[in-house]
């Protein structure tokens, strides 16, 4: 049980365009879901937490016009980099969970690299 | 000041022998513990939880939990070089909703 599903697993885009990525959980329901950034050798990075039918709460620096955020049903959120940068090439997580005291389950990650 | 430590390691261990990991975290009023396996390139998967001091035991897996002193650690019985990742230690706070992990602590198990 507890299945988190990411997609796409890797993207290529051009400087410039805009990138989806889309966060289900698979078998429960997802109250809260966050978005994680991390690049090669470091530690996750908290982008944002999105709760159903909410605004999302992003963390100090992180540019919400620049990472949209939708949690739009209990089993999916998804970010959107807008107008993406080399720089904002990652490996970006999204993780939910069920409840307060329930561990986060992690989705596979998306790695994006920007051209 | 950091609200989640580890050790960024690596610890190295010979192959059969226990991997002992080791994380302090400075919220006395944390509820719940979780211990994270992150291989390199991949996202992290969970391995323990534990939410009262004491073991718990899940296969070759015990995490150990002592609220009095703010720390909680694994131990990997049996090492295999498969469990050579990164351990990520992730502590919430009672009432919310946000994790805190640690930098996680780098194993490297020697055939």
């Amino acid at each position: 049980g507890a299945v988190v599903s990411q997609h796409p697993s890797r993207v290529i885009c051009k400087s410039g365009t805009s990138v989806k990525i889309e966060c289900r959980s698979l078998d429960f329901q997802a109250t809260t879901m966050f978005w994680y950034r991390q690049f090669p050798k470091k530690s996750l990075m908290l982008m944002a937490t999105s709760n159903e039918g909410s605004k999302a709460t992003y963390e100090q620096g992180v540019e919400k016009d620049k990472f949209l955020i939708n949690h739009a049903s209990l089993t999916l959120s998804t970010l959107t980099v807008t107008s993406a940068h080399p720089e904002d090439s990652s490996f970006y997580i999204c993780s939910a969970t069920d409840g307060t005291n329930s561990p986060l389950h992690f989705g596979n990650g998306t790695r994006l690299t920007v051209t | 000041q950091k609200e989640v430590e580890q050790n960024s390691g690596p610890l190295s261990v010979p192959e059969g022998a226990i991997a002992s990991l080791n994380c302090t975290y400075s919220d006395r009023g944390s509820q719940s513990f979780f211990w994270y396996r992150q291989y390199s390139g991949k996202s992290p998967e969970l391995i323990m939880f534990i939410y009262s001091n004491g073991d718990k035991e899940d296969g070759r897996f015990t995490a150990q939990l002592n609220k009095a002193s703010q720390y909680v650690s694994l131990l990997i019985r049996d090492s295999q070089p498969s469990d050579s990742a990164t351990y990520l230690c992730a502590v919430k706070p009672g009432g919310y909703q946000k994790v805190t992990f640690g930098t996680g602590t780098k194993l490297q198990v020697i055939p």
